[in-house]
């Protein structure tokens, strides 16, 4: 069956440095890969979608690469500040279906 | 502003109960979905909805209900018969179209049993 792995530890970093997280999926050709973000108690904002075809993304201090031989995709938030500690979650969809497959999420913590 | 909102915050089942979770969107979006989320587990999905009066089963279903005769509106019903209902429920909705476009979310109903 199809699986998603994000890692399960807390990623620790310094303010200022550049945040890396991973999704790497197997037994799926996803059309499409989406990053959320989460805070405690609230639901998943939406940050980048990147499609099968495109290569990165990107958008203000947020990157997204998408390598469907590796099946991976990273994450990158450059400048990391404080306030972009949250749990990021990753889900793979196809066009051909509404079903979202959603990994467990990595939670950053940017230290002051 | 446009969003989706769940109720209750919090609630509170008692052995043998049913109990329902409310969601109301104004993004005048097609799609809505129900989702559970438990600690170290991707988001699940439960049911799913690309229109008015048409809804279909996700992967964890049993012991579950919704309807859809609003497109603004998809509550959830956890029947007696989800033994194990203790989560973090989240609501979300689409726009519709040929290419899936991203889900909001609401901000989640808790749900425990007493």
């Amino acid at each position: 069956s199809q699986k998603i792995e994000q890692n399960s530890e807390a990623l620790n970093i310094q303010e200022g440095k550049t945040a890396t997280l991973t999704c790497n999926y197997t037994n799926y050709s996803p059309a499409y890969l989406q990053w959320y973000r989460q805070d405690p108690g609230r639901g998943p904002v939406f940050l980048l979608l990147i499609r099968e075809n495109e290569k990165e993304k990107r958008k203000e201090r947020l990157k997204v690469t998408f390598d469907t031989t590796l099946k991976q995709s990273l994450f990158h938030i450059t400048a990391s500040q404080p306030a972009d500690s949250a749990t990021y979650l990753c889900a793979l969809g196809k066009d051909s279906s509404y079903k979202l497959i959603f990994g467990s999420g990595t939670r950053l913590l940017v230290r002051p | 502003d446009g969003g989706i909102t769940q109720s209750p915050k919090y609630l509170f089942r008692k052995e043998g109960q049913n109990v329902t979770l409310s969601c109301e969107q104004n993004l005048n979006h097609d799609a809505m979905y129900w989702y559970r989320q438990d600690p170290g587990q991707g988001l699940r999905l439960i049911y799913y909805s690309q229109i008015v009066n048409d809804f279909q089963k996700g992967d964890i279903a049993e012991g579950y209900s919704v309807s859809r005769e609003k497109k603004e509106s998809f509550p959830l019903t956890v029947t007696s018969a989800q033994k194990n209902p203790t989560a973090f429920y989240l609501c979300a909705s689409s726009i519709e179209g040929t290419e899936r476009q991203p889900q909001h979310f609401g901000d989640g109903t808790r749900l425990s049993i007493l």
